[in-house]
């Protein structure tokens, strides 16, 4: 069955680099784009940027110039790196696989920014 | 961007009852807008894209409607399992975005 997951550390240091890894299982990601999501207090769910299934990436103007996503598909993994970290960067982060909507998400990873 | 305004915030209903929560978008999505249910702690859950399309496995209790920049997700004889908060989401272009939620409670 189809099953996604993060991992990442819970606390990052401001100005700090975040990296969490999605390791996905039940379906190739070639044949899937995958998308990252987070939500944030102060925010909420906010569309971070995605990978395509041939490799290439998009992502929100919001989050460009310190946002990074790559993928190891023999690994079936897609990691997601940002750099800069702020406070308020602090919340959840998700990965989904996108199937015109999102129809599988991982159960996310808490990510708290301090020091 | 198009902005997704999402109401009401939260809803209190009581079982059995029908509730709808409303999302307007900013300008045509074209139907390109889905439903997602996240209960406390859990991930978002898909119910509805395409506007009224019912996502494998998902209770036909559930519904959505709409057309242009008005939607709506309507939820039949509440259950209380039913709790939990709603997103709407625009996929009809980028940067996707989201409502700001439905809470929905039980009386």
């Amino acid at each position: 069955q189809v099953q996604l997951k993060e991992t990442g550390p819970g606390l990052v240091q401001p100005t700090q680099t975040l990296s969490i890894t999605c390791t996905v299982s039940g379906f190739s990601l070639t044949s899937y784009y995958m998308q990252w999501v987070r939500q944030t207090p102060g925010k909420g769910l906010e569309w971070m940027g995605f990978i395509r299934s041939g490799g290439s990436t998009e992502y929100n103007s919001e989050f460009k110039s310190r946002l990074s996503i790559s993928r190891d598909t023999s690994k079936n993994q897609v990691f997601l790196k940002m750099n800069s970290l702020k406070t308020e960067d602090t919340g959840v982060y998700y990965c989904a696989r996108d199937k015109g909507t999102f129809d599988y998400w991982g159960q996310g990873v808490m990510v708290t920014v301090s020091s | 961007d198009i902005q997704m305004t999402q109401s009401p915030a939260s809803l209190s209903a009581s079982l059995g009852e029908t509730v709808t929560i409303e999302c307007r978008a900013s300008e045509d999505i074209y139907n390109g807008l889905a439903w997602y249910q996240q209960k406390p702690g859990k991930s978002p859950q898909l119910l509805i894209y395409n506007a009224n399309s019912l996502h494998t496995g998902v209770p036909s209790r559930f519904s959505g409607s709409g057309s242009g920049t008005q939607y709506s997700l309507k939820i039949n004889s509440l259950q209380s399992e039913d709790v939990a908060s709603y997103f709407c989401q625009q996929y009809y272009n980028y940067p996707l975005t989201f409502g700001s939620g439905t809470k929905l409670e039980i009386k």
